[in-house]
């Protein structure tokens, strides 16, 4: 089952306008990722916030991390076409023997217009 | 920046034939290494997780003899989609861990392998 849901599913803003994506898990993390999925292409790696953070920057991305409602947010300033893309949040699950795999959300799919 | 690589990008294939990708980490050697597929407009599903030297952990409901994986080096990984059937048709990823790198819980993922099973 997914663990992290993304809310909207997908979101339409001019050029130069802020987007806000909004991911909420079920279990207990020790981090939660966002990633960003070009058309038809792999993901990119964006943000990693772990679960005694509430807040990072990393250029126009803000992340926060409320782990008491279990929800994290991506916040994209001053958009620019090149933002266009799926953005996933993904939350590690860990089992025996040090086995790790994460779990991707469904998804919001943001399409900035010029 | 850890950099993965993915072959083919795109196939095209007989209904019935066997199709393999491979995976490769370009710059760093990878401990472990995972695919995924993603149908048209849906997230990513994880299919099995990859680990040098030993057997694939496959997810609840990947067929382990119809979709083969050899994890025969740190840096390269196959999926082999075996007597491929038109349902098989998706977009294929695979991602790899660092295992040098501090950043263990991030994943650096290939650009994707589209399979079209005629």
């Amino acid at each position: 089952s997914q663990q992290g849901e993304e809310d909207p599913q997908a979101l339409s803003i001019q050029e130069g306008e802020n987007a806000t994506m909004n991911c909420s898990y079920k279990t207990s993390i020790n981090n939660l990722q966002w990633y960003r999925q070009n058309s038809g292409r792999g993901l990119v790696h964006l943000i990693l916030i772990r679960s005694n953070e509430r807040e990072k920057h990393s250029g126009r991305l803000r992340v926060t991390l409320d782990t008491s409602k279990k929800s994290s947010s991506l916040l994209i300033t001053a958009s620019r076409a090149a933002d266009t893309a799926s953005y996933f949040c993904a939350t590690p699950a860990y089992s025996g023997a040090g086995s790790y795999q994460l779990t991707f959300g469904k998804g919001t799919k943001l399409s900035v217009i010029p | 920046g850890a950099v993965v690589s993915q072959h083919p990008s795109w196939v095209i294939c007989k209904s019935g034939t066997s199709v393999k990708i491979e995976c490769r980490s370009l710059d760093f050697q990878a401990t472990t290494m995972f695919w995924y597929r993603q149908f048209p407009k849906q997230s990513l599903m994880l299919m099995a997780t990859s680990n040098e030297g030993s057997k694939a952990t496959y997810e609840q409901g990947v067929e382990k003899d119809k979709f083969l994986i050899n994890h025969a080096s740190l840096t390269l990984s196959t999926l082999t989609v075996t007597s491929a059937h038109p349902e098989d048709s998706s977009f294929y990823i695979c991602s790899a861990r660092d295992r040098q790198s501090g950043r263990t819980e991030t994943q650096y993922f290939g650009p994707g392998t589209r399979l079209l099973v005629l």
